[in-house]
């Protein structure tokens, strides 16, 4: 079975720096999905970023952006000018072809003023 | 255009009641997949329904059940309730059966069981 880890429970960032959120998942299939999902005190799950396995180039939406190493799997997300808005608990989520998704536990980020 | 609508979105039962959960996929959505998230915890997959057929399912009792209407809203069902069964209920919502890659999700159900 699939497994995703989140190895940081809880991270901070000054705005306007930048973040890094850690993402490991185990897998034995070559072609899935990873995506980050972005969970606001609103509870509604947000797609924040999403990138194919068979794409080596590493996806970017605006801020958001990922290291994606597929060898190591290794799934990081990149916050680039951490806004006030971006506090939220963001999950690492796997989904092979066919299959639901698997959510890692979670990290829990708060912006700094 | 309504994006996915869950009801209610809290709700307080006893230990052994059971409860009903619903959910309004987003408009064009064919497919839903509840999951159960705990206090501090990720979401985990509960089953999904396409046609109207459960299509897949995760570890979960069979006190769970669900259906799904022809058009295209779902009910979770959870019978017997447990104290551990205390949790935000999350519907998500997609195309294709099990092809589609992205979900939608609503913003859940909270229930407390006491």
């Amino acid at each position: 079975a699939q497994t995703v880890t989140q190895s940081q429970p809880e991270m901070s960032v000054q705005e306007a720096e930048t973040v890094t959120l850690s993402c490991t998942y185990d897998t034995s299939e070559s072609d899935y999905y990873l995506f980050w999902y972005k969970q606001p005190p609103s509870r509604q799950m947000i797609l924040v970023i999403r990138q194919e396995a068979y794409k080596q180039q590493n996806a970017t939406e605006n801020r958001f952006s990922v290291n994606f190493q597929k060898a190591a799997k290794s799934f990081s997300l990149k916050i680039s000018d951490s806004q006030l808005g971006d506090a939220a608990m963001y999950f690492c989520a796997y989904r092979g072809y066919g299959q639901n998704f698997v959510f890692g536990p979670g990290t829990r980020l708060s912006v700094l003023p | 255009d309504a994006g996915v609508t869950q009801s209610p979105t809290h709700l307080i039962k006893t230990r052994g009641q059971q409860v009903t959960l619903r959910c309004s996929p987003k408009s064009g959505h064919d497919t839903v997949s509840w999951y159960q998230q705990a206090l501090g915890q990720g979401p985990q997959f509960i089953f999904q329904y396409y046609e109207e057929e459960e299509r897949q399912r995760g570890n979960f009792p069979d006190r769970f059940s669900g259906h799904q209407f022809p058009n295209y809203s779902s009910e979770l069902n959870v019978n017997a309730l447990l104290l551990g069964d205390s949790a935000l209920y999350l519907c998500a919502t997609g195309t294709g059966g099990l092809g589609g890659e992205k979900l939608f999700f609503g913003s859940g159900t909270q229930l407390s069981v006491l």
